[in-house]
C-alpha cells in the first residue's frame, strides 16, 4: 500500500547511544517532516525538508540531525540519546500546494533509559 | 509563533449525542485541516478547509471555518464508538513557503456505547 514508512517501530536506548530512525514514502513527495508527540505537548516539529538535498530546523531541533539525500527518504538522527528524547516520533510527507494534507506515518516509540 | 488552541481537551459522551470542538488562534491561516489518530497509529486527514466561512461534511461529521480564518469547529452527530480518537486541527501557514502545519494539542474523544 502506497504511504509512508517508518522503521523501527519500538527502539529502547541507553544515554548516550545514537541511533537513525527511517522514513520512506512511496507518493512522490516533495515535504517531508520529522514531529514527536509528547503527553500534554501536542505534535511538535523537529526537522522537515522542502526538497532532495535541502533540510531545515523545526521547533524543537536541538539533538537531532537529518539527511535528505533521496526524495523519498527522510533519516532522522541521534547523536547522543538523553531520556528527554523519550517519545513517539513521527514522519510525514505532503505534496506542493496549501490544500493538501500530511501522510503521517504510524510512528515509532522510542525510550531512552 | 502562530498557536492554535482546542477545546475541550477531554470529552466523554454517550453513543448518540451530538458534540463540538472548537480549534481557536489569533493568527490567520490559508488553510485549516482536521486530523482523526488512534492509539499507537498516525494521525489520518479527515479534511482541508480553504476559504473563510467554508462549511464541508463528511457523513456525520460536519467542518466549519471562520470567517476570518482564524477558527474552526468540528461537529459530530449522533457520536458512535468509531468516532472514539484525538481530534487534532492544524492550520498552514502559506507565507512561510514550506507549508507548515501548527497543530493543536488535541481533543481527546471517548465515545461510550
Amino acid at each position: 500500500n502506497a504511504g509512508v514508512t517508518q522503521t523501527p517501530k519500538f527502539r529502547v536506548l541507553k544515554t548516550g547511544q545514537s541511533m537513525t530512525l527511517l522514513c520512506a514514502q512511496d507518493m512522490n513527495h516533495e515535504y517531508m517532516y520529522w514531529y514527536r508527540q509528547d503527553p500534554g505537548m501536542g505534535l511538535r516539529l523537529i526537522h522537515y525538508s522542502v526538497g532532495e538535498g535541502t533540510t531545515a530546523k523545526g521547533e524543537v531541533p536541538d539533538g537531532y540531525n537529518v539527511s535528505r539525500l533521496k526524495k523519498q527518504n527522510f533519516l532522522l538522527g541521534l547523536e547522543s540519546a538523553a531520556p528527554s528524547q523519550t517519545s513517539v516520533y513521527f514522519c510525514a510527507s505532503r505534496p506542493t500546494g496549501r490544500a493538501y494534507g500530511y501522510t503521517f506515518g504510524s510512528g515509532t516509540r522510542l525510550t531512552v533509559v | 509563533t502562530q498557536l492554535l488552541e482546542q477545546s475541550p481537551q477531554f470529552l466523554s459522551i454517550q453513543e448518540g449525542e451530538n458534540l463540538t470542538v472548537y480549534c481557536n488562534s489569533s493568527s490567520v491561516f490559508s488553510s485549516l485541516q482536521w486530523y482523526r489518530q488512534e492509539p499507537g497509529e498516525g494521525p489520518v486527514l479527515l479534511v482541508t478547509v480553504v476559504t473563510g466561512g467554508e462549511v464541508k461534511k463528511l457523513k456525520r461529521l460536519t467542518f466549519q471555518f471562520g470567517d476570518a480564518r482564524k477558527d474552526s469547529s468540528l461537529h459530530i452527530t449522533a457520536a458512535q464508538p468509531g468516532d472514539t480518537g484525538l481530534y487534532l486541527c492544524a492550520g498552514a501557514d502559506a507565507g512561510a513557503g514550506s507549508y507548515q502545519l501548527t497543530f493543536g494539542k488535541g481533543t481527546k474523544l471517548s465515545v461510550i456505547p
